[in-house]
């Protein structure tokens, strides 16, 4: 089993929708949550942690934690075309050391 | 927040030649981490890079291929030795710190090699 894994996608969505996003990992132990989003060419930039259970809001952005079932997700509210991308999962093991998932490429359609 | 200088940006190679990247971050860091990510792929830790030991490296990656240095808390290099086809690819060096939205993992610009 994948230390992470999230939906393969592609995920295409219209303008102004809602995106839906999801993640699962493996080791129960883990603490820290992360989304990157990540341009064609271009490094991963964070857009959103979540260390504890619930929902986390930052602007258009919904990180979801469920540590019971392993369980992480992003919603994008209000999609917008400069928001496809590839969002990757990640998660922090041990050691710091960052666990990707392999990414659901999103598109948002105008 | 660390801010990572990496090169080469990227580079076209000879099948059995060696390149060596580098990777200078603008603070000290205990642990410097390399990451391939193959074309539509994820990234995948190749190894991690501690100042004053070997680095760790992850299954699959053995150092005879991927040898790396740590010669001090700020600079690191990962080399991709006897290049074939296969290892073009992204490679992004990689620390862990203290960003605006708390612990993050801060990115290189990526090396984008390819071997022909």
């Amino acid at each position: 089993q994948k230390e992470v894994e999230q939906n393969s996608g592609p995920l295409s969505v219209p303008e102004g929708a809602i995106a839906s996003l999801n993640c699962t990992y493996s080791d129960r132990v883990s603490q820290s949550f992360f989304w990157y989003r990540q341009y064609s060419g271009k490094s991963p930039e964070l857009i959103m942690s979540i260390y504890s259970n619930g929902d986390k809001e930052d602007g258009r952005f919904t990180a979801q934690l469920n540590k019971a079932s392993q369980y992480v997700s992003l919603l994008i509210r209000d999609s917008q075309p400069s928001d496809s991308a590839t969002y990757l999962c990640a998660v922090n093991v041990y050691n710091n050391d960052m666990r990707f998932g392999a990414g659901t490429r999103l598109t948002v359609k105008p | 927040s660390a801010v990572i200088s990496q090169k080469p940006s990227r580079d076209i190679c000879q099948r059995g030649t060696s390149l060596t990247i580098q990777c200078q971050v603008d603070s000290q860091v205990t642990m410097m981490f390399w990451y391939r990510q193959q074309p539509g792929q994820s990234l995948t830790l190749i190894a991690t890079a501690n100042q004053g030991s070997e680095a760790t490296y992850e299954s699959g990656f053995v150092i005879d291929k991927f040898p790396i240095s740590r010669p001090n808390l700020t600079f690191s290099t990962l080399t991709v030795s006897n290049m074939s086809p296969e290892d073009s690819s992204i490679y992004l060096c990689s620390v862990v710190g203290q960003g605006a939205l708390g612990t993050e993992a801060f990115f290189g610009q990526g090396t984008r090699l390819t071997v022909v």
